[in-house]
């Protein structure tokens, strides 16, 4: 079964628009942590933002922000104020700190448009 | 933040060839480490765990004997592709994390070309 759920393939998304990236995950240990990361078309991984699973509050980091839902098991990537160097893949991923790895999901592809 | 380097960034090898890759965390111990591989257009596939003195963990469906791992200190992991074969091409990135705070740093990946 799929730990990390991306159901966007691709999303297209108007410059300066917001845009909402969705991720559920599944996981039976009660510590774990949610990440973000872009990867443009170098191949590089570039981490966006973190959620701790005992964090009170939803993770901020500039531009991006995570939109976490404990009990949904949901982690959405918002990012606020698109810009054309958004355009890429976007990753979730998380680790459970029982074995230590870090999973991802299949990724979303965004385009923004000028 | 810390950084992880890959070597080579990508290689041409012929199929029967092996070919070793280095992972090295340049400012930080990393005594544990992971591999990666990405095929075109898909997600990143953990292939295995590679610990700093120690045989490595590997995932299942992943061949132990032609993917070698050896963490041999705790800046460096090295991924042994042996007898390559062309279904061998991808993305190979690895991973270094410190523990407090957590923190996981990606190397920029190595694109292997078996012909």
């Amino acid at each position: 079964a799929q730990k990390i759920t991306q159901t966007q393939p691709g999303m297209f998304v108007q410059e300066k628009e917001a845009v909402t990236l969705d991720c559920t995950y599944d996981t039976s240990d009660p510590s774990y942590g949610l990440f973000w990361y872009k990867q443009p078309s170098s191949g590089e991984m570039i981490f966006l933002i973190y959620q701790g699973s005992y964090d009170q509050q939803n993770a901020t980091e500039g531009r991006y922000s995570l939109n976490f839902q404990k009990a949904r098991k949901s982690a959405n990537l918002v990012i606020s104020a698109s810009q054309l160097g958004d355009s890429a893949m976007y990753f979730c991923a998380m680790r459970e700190v029982r074995d230590d790895k870090i999973i991802f999901g299949k990724g979303t592809r965004l385009h923004i448009l000028p | 933040g810390a950084v992880v380097s890959q070597h080579p960034s990508w290689v041409i090898c012929k199929s029967g060839t092996s070919v070793k890759i280095e992972c090295r965390s340049l400012d930080f111990q990393a005594t544990t480490m992971f591999w990666y591989r990405q095929f075109p257009k898909q997600s990143l596939m953990l292939m295995a765990t590679s610990n700093e003195g120690s045989k490595a963990t590997y995932e299942q469906g992943v061949e132990k004997d032609k993917f070698l791992i050896n963490h041999a200190s705790l800046t460096l992991s090295t991924l042994t592709v042996t007898s390559a074969h062309p279904e061998d091409s991808s993305f190979y990135i690895c991973s270094a994390g410190s523990s407090e705070p957590y923190e996981q740093y990606f190397g920029p990946g190595t694109r292997l070309t078996v012909t």
